[in-house]
């Protein structure tokens, strides 16, 4: 088992529909946990983090943590074309090592 | 601060040849990771170092792989001798050691490394 895991995708949704992108994670230890958007060719970069179970949000992004589940989500509101890219959802473990998940491809339809 | 730096950023090489990618993390950040991205396997964390100690190593595929980190400003990853299925983006991030957990990694532009 994979210590975190996304469906690869692709993921599509219409313009100014909400995406809906899901990560679970092995390691109980696990305390933070990152969500990372990566364009073709480039290099990921991080969009939110999250450690309190709950949510957070952040413009038209809220990421969503269930510690008891070891579950991880990214809402993504009124989604744009711009925000087609693949999303790396990562966790930092036990050792401070951080581990990253397949990533999900979305594309956002005009 | 540049960010992180990586050289080169693209490298062609034949098979059996010695590949050695180099990293400059953010001044003053003490983890240093590397790893290997592939359509098949996604972003992999190859090894990471803190305070520039190799911490876990358990992600090195061979021992074709190595990575070195003689001082806080310099990170090499080398694969002697180099094989196709090496071809691959290969990464170094940086991150700053802070008390809890919140902190993100930094990564640089990668090297795509083709190996023929």
């Amino acid at each position: 088992q994979k210590e975190v895991e996304q469906n690869s995708g692709p993921l599509s949704v219409p313009e100014g529909a909400i995406a809906s992108l899901n990560c679970t994670y092995s390691d109980r230890g696990s305390q933070s946990f990152f969500w990372y958007r990566q364009y073709s060719g480039k290099s990921p970069e991080l969009i939110m983090f999250i450690y309190s179970n709950g949510d957070k949000e952040d413009g038209r992004f809220t990421a969503q943590l269930n510690k008891a589940s070891q579950y991880v989500s990214l809402l993504i509101r009124d989604s744009q074309p711009s925000d087609s890219a693949t999303y790396l959802c990562a966790a930092t473990t036990v050792g401070f090592k951080t581990i990253f998940g397949a990533g999900t491809r979305l594309f956002v339809k005009a | 601060d540049a960010g992180v730096i990586q050289s080169p950023r693209h490298e062609v090489t034949e098979m059996g040849q010695e590949v050695t990618l180099r990293c400059k993390p953010i001044s003053g950040h003490d983890y240093l990771f590397w790893y290997r991205q592939t359509m098949m396997r996604g972003l992999e964390l190859l090894i990471y170092f803190n305070n520039n100690v190799p911490i876990d190593d358990s992600g090195m595929p061979e021992d074709r792989f190595s990575a070195k980190m003689p001082n806080a400003s310099f990170s090499t990853l080398k694969i002697q001798p180099s094989e196709p299925r090496d071809s691959a983006v290969y990464f170094c991030a940086s991150r700053k050691d802070r008390v809890g957990w919140n902190t993100e990694a930094f990564f640089g532009q990668g090297t795509r490394l083709t190996v023929v």
